[in-house]
């Protein structure tokens, strides 16, 4: 079936870099992608979603690109931050009437 | 914190065991979802309530059941299973269904389940 997958499985930055995490998508037909943060022991939290009809999208401290030419989806977090430190996922609409197909997920690690 | 308590928030059962995972949602929302999160891999979706009804069940096998009583709670109960079905269990709930900000779904914090 279709697949949401991320590039790399880990990410390690600089506490005060820029943190960019990538994902890439084979579902030609999904128009909704959604990133969701998961710190260790708890569930995943919604952070920031994007129509297929819009190519960028800003929240607070966070930036999401979409390129539905080469299928690409990227998450950019700003000055990262301790707290920042967890597992990201992003996630498309095509699983499912109403689920979400989810990919593997990148563990932002943050240095001092 | 989410609204969306789990219970137990870790178990470990026998494959011979019947044992039931328990969420409840204090959001007002209509629609629930059960995801299996194992190591290494996407969560996967199980089953999808809306407004009481299953709307979707992802091929998973009978040896789970879902029951949504009402849309404040979600049981998955157990039997039989198999060690390759130890993962995390997370639950997950939404105003409504379909893809919008405003049906974002909320998750609890999962029961990490074990099977011996």
């Amino acid at each position: 079936g279709e697949s949401v997958g991320l590039h790399l499985p880990t990410l390690s930055v600089q506490e005060g870099d820029n943190s960019i995490i990538n994902c890439a998508y084979s579902n030609s037909a999904s128009d909704y992608f959604i990133w969701y943060k998961q710190e260790s022991g708890k569930g995943p939290q919604f952070i920031i979603d994007i129509r297929s009809n819009m190519d960028k999208r800003q929240g607070q401290r966070v930036t999401v690109l979409l390129n539905k030419t080469v299928k690409h989806l990227s998450l950019q977090i700003a000055a990262t931050q301790p707290g920042d430190s967890a597992v990201y996922f992003c996630a498309d609409s095509g699983g499912g009437a109403d689920g979400l197909t989810f990919g593997k997920g990148t563990h932002l690690i943050i240095q001092p | 914190e989410t609204g969306v308590t789990q219970t137990p928030r870790h178990l470990v059962m026998g494959m011979t065991n019947k044992k039931s995972l328990k969420c409840e949602q204090h959001l007002g929302h209509n629609a629930m979802y059960w995801y299996k999160q194992s190591a290494k891999k996407p969560l996967e979706l199980m089953f999808v309530y809306s407004l009481e009804e299953r709307v979707e069940n992802n091929s998973v096998p009978s040896r789970f059941s879902p029951e949504c009583p009402n849309s404040s709670h979600l049981f998955l109960h157990l039997h039989t299973l198999q060690p390759e079905d130890s993962a995390l269990y997370l639950c997950a709930s939404s105003q409504g269904t379909g893809t919008s900000s405003y049906n974002e779904q909320f998750f609890g914090p999962g029961t990490r389940l074990t099977v011996l």
